[in-house]
């Protein structure tokens, strides 16, 4: 069993080069989710999706695009990398339950950016 | 705007000293709180999801209690391998997402 996997684990880049995260689920899940977690500030939404062709903004969506051709594919997408999207990210997997999510989101193993 | 406070930042028990980590919550409309543990390098993995005040989830050494405003995890003669960083979340509203607190490092020394 798979879950959820993220490629690359670790990239550097400079300052205005793009790059793209790839984030694969094998679970069959309808909603994908893309974090970023800082030091003090816990995880932070970027973008989300609820089902193959749709996706949204989260609380810090800018700098960032996403896209979601394959159920089982979300991609994020850094057009210009800035020092400030030095980050780990997460991206992340949920069944759609209702009313009630139960349960949770199944996590990637993360990606280490850092921007120079 | 939801939002999620995680009480310590940093704990540190001794083996088998019995702990409890806060997590208050102001959110409108609460449909589930999630725990997550993260280990380091790691993402963070699903340990309980509670929907209504009153209900309580047990998984080995750790506890879940949630009230209209707070949750705790209470940790139970911890052991050197509960050390971890501990997440609260919170699912609200018509919110499809969670909003996580900032975690709790939970270390357990020998």
């Amino acid at each position: 069993n798979a879950g959820v996997t993220q490629t690359p684990k670790f990239r550097v880049l400079k300052t205005g080069q793009s790059m793209t995260l790839l984030c694969a689920q094998d679970m069959n899940h309808e909603y994908m989710y893309w974090y970023r977690q800082d030091p003090g500030m816990g995880l932070r939404l970027i973008h989300y999706s609820v089902g193959e062709g749709t996706t949204a903004k989260g609380e810090v969506p800018d700098g960032y695009n996403v896209s979601r051709l394959k159920k089982q594919n979300f991609l994020l997408g850094l057009e210009s990398a800035a020092p400030s999207q030095t980050s780990v990210y997460f991206c992340a997997s949920s069944l759609i339950t209702g009313i009630y999510e139960n349960y949770g989101y199944t996590f990637g193993s993360g990606t280490r950016l850092t921007v120079v | 705007e939801d939002q999620v406070t995680q009480s310590p930042e940093a704990l540190r028990l001794q083996e088998g000293e019995s702990s409890s980590l806060n997590c208050s919550y102001t959110v409108s409309g609460l449909r589930g709180l999630f725990w997550y543990r993260q280990d380091p390098g790691k993402g963070p993995e699903f340990l309980f999801t509670l929907y209504s005040a009153g209900e309580e989830k047990e998984k080995e050494r750790l506890k879940a209690t949630l009230t209209k405003k707070e949750s705790f995890l209470h940790i139970t003669a911890p052991k050197p391998e509960d050390s971890a960083t501990y997440l609260c979340a919170v699912q609200a509203g018509s919110a499809r997402q969670l909003t996580f607190g900032s975690g709790t490092q939970l270390t357990v020394l020998p």
